[in-house]
């Protein structure tokens, strides 16, 4: 049982390069999420998905687009990287929807470097 | 948007010792409070999901305490040992029911 896949581990960008990170998850979860993790700081929301087909912003979405094509993947992009967007990025699900106190399952994250 | 906030931000513990450190959050329109443990490289895991005023929950060393309505949780980790080693996270849910985590302890366990 994979859980939740993302791709890729590790990425290097230069300014204004777009790039996809892909997310699976093969639990049959509703809810998915993306995060970013910067050094001091708690994770950051930056879009979440409550069902296939439907997402809504966090707290930090800007510079950024998703997309829930199917239940299992939820793909993040970057359509114009900027330096401020390094961070590390984590992509989890839960089974529920998002007003359900279930616990959260995360992928293995991305180390997202932009110069 | 409330504020979860973890003390100490990091610890370092001699092997076999126990310790314990705190997650606060605001006690109004409380909803949930979850426990992660992270390891470097690997995926955040889940510890402990608790709702309950008063609720404790225990798995293996680690144990958890909730207190509502003074607004913090405790974990407690007996016996410490290297595989404890791992930054634990702490989050709950803010009022459009969407996790604010706190920033971490790092618990590092000396030989």
């Amino acid at each position: 049982n994979a859980g939740v896949t993302q791709t890729p581990k590790f990425q290097v960008l230069k300014t204004g390069q777009s790039m996809t990170l892909q997310c699976a998850q093969d639990m049959n979860h509703n809810s998915m999420y993306w995060y970013r993790q910067d050094p001091g700081m708690g994770l950051r929301l930056i879009y979440y998905s409550a069902s296939e087909g439907t997402t809504d912003k966090g707290e930090v979405p800007n510079g950024y687009n998703v997309s829930r094509l199917n239940k299992r993947e939820f793909s993040l992009r970057l359509e114009s990287a900027a330096p401020s967007q390094t961070s590390v990025y984590f992509c989890a699900s839960k089974e529920g929807s998002v007003a359900t106190n279930e616990k959260l399952f995360f992928g293995s994250g991305t180390q997202l470097s932009v110069l | 948007i409330l504020n979860v906030e973890q003390s100490p931000q990091s610890l370092h513990v001699q092997e076999g010792d126990s310790t314990n450190f705190t997650c606060s959050f605001p006690s109004s329109n409380f909803y949930a409070l979850h426990w992660y443990r992270w390891e470097t490289a690997k995926s955040p895991e889940a510890l402990f999901v608790m709702t309950l005023n008063g609720d404790e929950k225990k798995k293996g060393r680690i144990s958890a305490t909730l207190n509502t309505k003074e607004g913090y949780s405790y974990l407690y980790i007996k016996g410490s040992q290297p595989e404890d080693s791992a930054t634990y996270l702490c989050a709950s849910p803010g009022s459009n029911y969407q996790l604010i985590w706190g920033a971490g302890t790092k618990l590092i366990i000396k030989p």
